[in-house]
């Protein structure tokens, strides 16, 4: 089983629409919780960390639920510039080497 | 644009040689940690260094080595290259380990061919 688990889709919207990415991780030690954004062919980077209380910014809604395991990213109002590749990620946290754990990636394709 | 910078962005290199990718972290950053990133895949954890000790190693074999210097910019060699370990090589830096709560920010890569 994967350590991180995601759809890797695509997923086709329109613009404007809302979409969801779900994600599932299988150690339950996880203690920090990220939403990474891959354009093709660039580096990752950071697009929001993931509170159990849950956290918005602007169109962007995460939400983390502890007992499932289980992460998710809510965009709202697509815009084409949202097309990308959206990793989950996951950190054990202190006492750990502060590594990272990617999902696969999920892909949005926004359309006109 | 993150401050951290790597070399060279594409290389290409025969199966049964060695490569050595650099990266220069941001300033002030005194931690950098190694992922491959295999086309289609997220990226995998390789090792990570903190103050030029090796702090924690991923599932990956002995023939990939790494350094961090004193001004903690840091190297990845492969020794004994393999058509798989083409990839997207990925650097991040941070102020301490990222499970610290230090934000990791990535160089833009190194995409190497192994043919």
């Amino acid at each position: 089983r994967k350590e991180v688990e995601q759809d890797p889709g695509p997923f086709n919207v329109p613009e404007g629409a809302t979409v969801a990415f779900n994600c599932t991780y299988s150690n339950s030690a996880s203690q920090s919780f990220f939403w990474y954004r891959q354009d093709c062919r660039k580096e990752p980077k950071l697009l929001m960390s993931v509170y159990s209380s849950g956290n918005e910014d602007g169109r962007f809604t995460a939400q983390l639920n502890r007992a499932s395991q289980y992460i998710s990213l809510l965009i709202r109002d697509s815009k084409l510039s949202d097309s990308a590749t959206y990793l989950c990620v996951v950190n054990l946290g202190s006492g750990n080497t502060g590594k990272l754990i990617f999902g696969q990636g999920t892909t949005l394709q926004v359309k006109p | 644009e993150t401050g951290v910078t790597q070399s060279p962005t594409h290389l290409i290199k025969t199966r049964g040689q060695q490569v050595t990718l650099r990266c220069s972290s941001q300033s002030g950053h005194n931690t950098v940690s190694w992922y491959q990133q295999a086309l289609g895949q997220g990226p995998q954890f390789i090792f990570q260094y903190y103050r030029e000790e090796e702090n924690g190693r991923g599932n990956f074999p002995p023939r990939f080595s790494g350094l961090q210097f004193p001004n903690y910019s840091s190297e990845l060699n492969v020794n004994a290259l393999e058509l798989d370990d083409s990839a997207l090589y990925l650097c991040a830096s941070s102020l301490g380990a990222p499970g610290q709560g230090a934000r990791a920010f990535f160089g833009q890569g190194t995409r190497l061919t192994v043919v």
